[in-house]
């Protein structure tokens, strides 16, 4: 069975573009959620879906924005690039809605640079 | 405020040996989980354990075990007889039942680098 599959693999923009990423959860899951990975730290939470619905999000700019389809898999939007927005982008999935006591399955992430 | 700590930023280790990455961790919930992922240069994380706050029996898994200590909130990690392949950054996460967003709180992480 397939993992989680994001694409693009990598990603090269300049300030004030925007950017669409997307994912593709393991099938039959419910839930994703998106974070944000910085060189060097760990991933920041930025939201989470579940049956296309938004669940959470963390403390990002409203310039960031995702949503989820009917089959589960989901984008996340970024507008307005800034240098510091450079970062790996990973998508987790899961089968029931995060409640906290549940594994996350990762994608390999996108890598997104801002020139 | 939840809070993760791995004070370790950077192990390194002669293959064979066996070596401890430490995690501390902070909340005020008494229902919590704590994680453990490893990150291999690919870049995906790759889900290793899963301990709820009332289980405080340690685990092996083969050459991996896990201490799980609420006295002290730590949740170390051991990988015994270590080898090339362990090499990675190594995360530890909390999530708190209650928490609205069910978001993990992760650790800065440990790179451990693995010798021949």
């Amino acid at each position: 069975d397939a993992g989680v599959t994001q694409s693009p693999t990598h990603l090269i923009k300049t300030r004030g573009q925007h950017v669409t990423l997307r994912c593709s959860p393991i099938s039959g899951h419910k839930s994703v959620s998106w974070y944000q990975q910085v060189l060097g730290q760990g991933p920041q939470f930025i939201f989470q879906y579940y049956e296309k619905e938004e669940r959470g999000r963390g403390n990002f700019p409203d310039r960031f924005s995702a949503r989820q389809f009917p089959n589960y898999s989901s984008e996340l939007n970024v507008n307005a690039l800034l240098l510091g927005d450079s970062a790996l982008y990973l998508c987790a999935s899961s089968f029931r809605r995060q409640d906290g006591n549940q594994p996350q399955h990762f994608g390999d992430g996108t890598r997104l640079s801002i020139l | 405020a939840q809070k993760v700590t791995q004070a370790q930023t950077e192990i390194s280790v002669v293959e064979k040996e066996d070596v401890t990455l430490d995690c501390v961790y902070e909340t005020r919930d008494t229902t919590y989980y704590l994680f453990w992922y490893k990150q291999p240069p690919s870049g995906e994380l790759v889900f290793l354990i899963r301990r709820n706050s009332f289980d405080e029996q340690n685990e092996i898994s083969g050459r991996y075990s896990w201490n799980f200590q609420k006295s002290t909130s730590s949740f170390n990690f051991t990988i015994t007889a270590s080898q090339v392949v362990d090499s990675a950054v190594y995360f530890c996460a909390l999530s708190e039942a209650s928490g609205s967003n069910y978001q993990l709180i992760w650790g800065a992480g440990t790179k451990l680098i693995i010798k021949p």
